[in-house]
């Protein structure tokens, strides 16, 4: 079946250093699925950060970026300067295809900003 | 816009005794309706979608059962709750087939 591996947490980084979480997957239901990161703030429900559909192309929001990498199967999570208010759970997900299939997600990604 | 609300917020339940948990949709007609659950320290797993009223799949064997009984409203619910139960339930919608998903707020659960 379909499956994402990312990061493992939690990942605790100086705020204002850069960001890198891996995601990787494995589509067997379909070539090039949709891939998202969603977020979870502490206090707050799951929420979609970021979205891309089409192989190549680069998502971005709220200072983070994604690109949907089909060769090498990954969609890394990016960010130049991490903040204090990006701590926060992070999912790599992607959607199979099939009829009402939903999203296959990640373990999640805990990210601790520290002050440095 | 649409709001998705869950409820309760926190429960805790004795092993065998029933449970019901809640999901609304507002401002979106004929979604298709899921339910997620993540153990702690566990990965987001689907147990069940439904597509329209009265029609509910079962994705993951929990000894959980899911009811739509109208176009807006999904439950999910058992008659004997297991300590294997405990965890966070997630609702959600999407407009159909590998669309993003829109969660709700979440429903926390522990099993004594």
């Amino acid at each position: 079946g379909d499956s994402v591996t990312q990061t493992e947490g939690p990942v605790t980084v100086s705020e204002s250093e850069s960001l890198i979480i891996n995601c990787t997957y494995s589509a067997t239901s379909i070539a090039y699925p949709n891939l998202f990161w969603y977020v979870r703030y502490p206090g707050e429900g799951l929420q979609l950060l970021l979205k891309v559909i089409t192989a190549g192309q680069k998502g971005s929001s709220r200072g983070f970026e994604a690109t949907y990498n089909k060769e090498t199967t990954s969609f890394h999570l990016q960010k130049a300067s991490v903040q204090e208010s990006d701590s926060a759970v992070y999912y790599c997900a992607l959607a199979p295809t099939g009829f009402a299939s939903a999203l296959t997600f990640g373990s999640g990604t805990k990210v601790i900003p520290c002050l440095p | 816009a649409q709001t998705i609300h869950q409820w309760p917020v926190a429960e805790i339940k004795a092993v065998g005794s029933p449970l019901s948990l809640g999901c609304t949709i507002k401002g979106k007609s004929s979604p298709n309706l899921y339910w997620y659950w993540q153990a702690t320290g566990g990965t987001l797993q689907q147990l069940f979608y439904s597509i329209t009223v009265g029609q509910v799949e079962s994705v993951v064997q929990l000894n959980l059962s899911a009811s739509r009984p109208k176009d807006d409203q999904f439950i999910l619910s058992t008659e004997k709750l297991l300590l294997s139960h405990s965890g966070f339930y997630l609702c959600a919608w999407s407009q159909g087939p590998g669309n993003t998903l829109y969660f709700g707020e979440g429903s926390r659960l522990i099993v004594v």
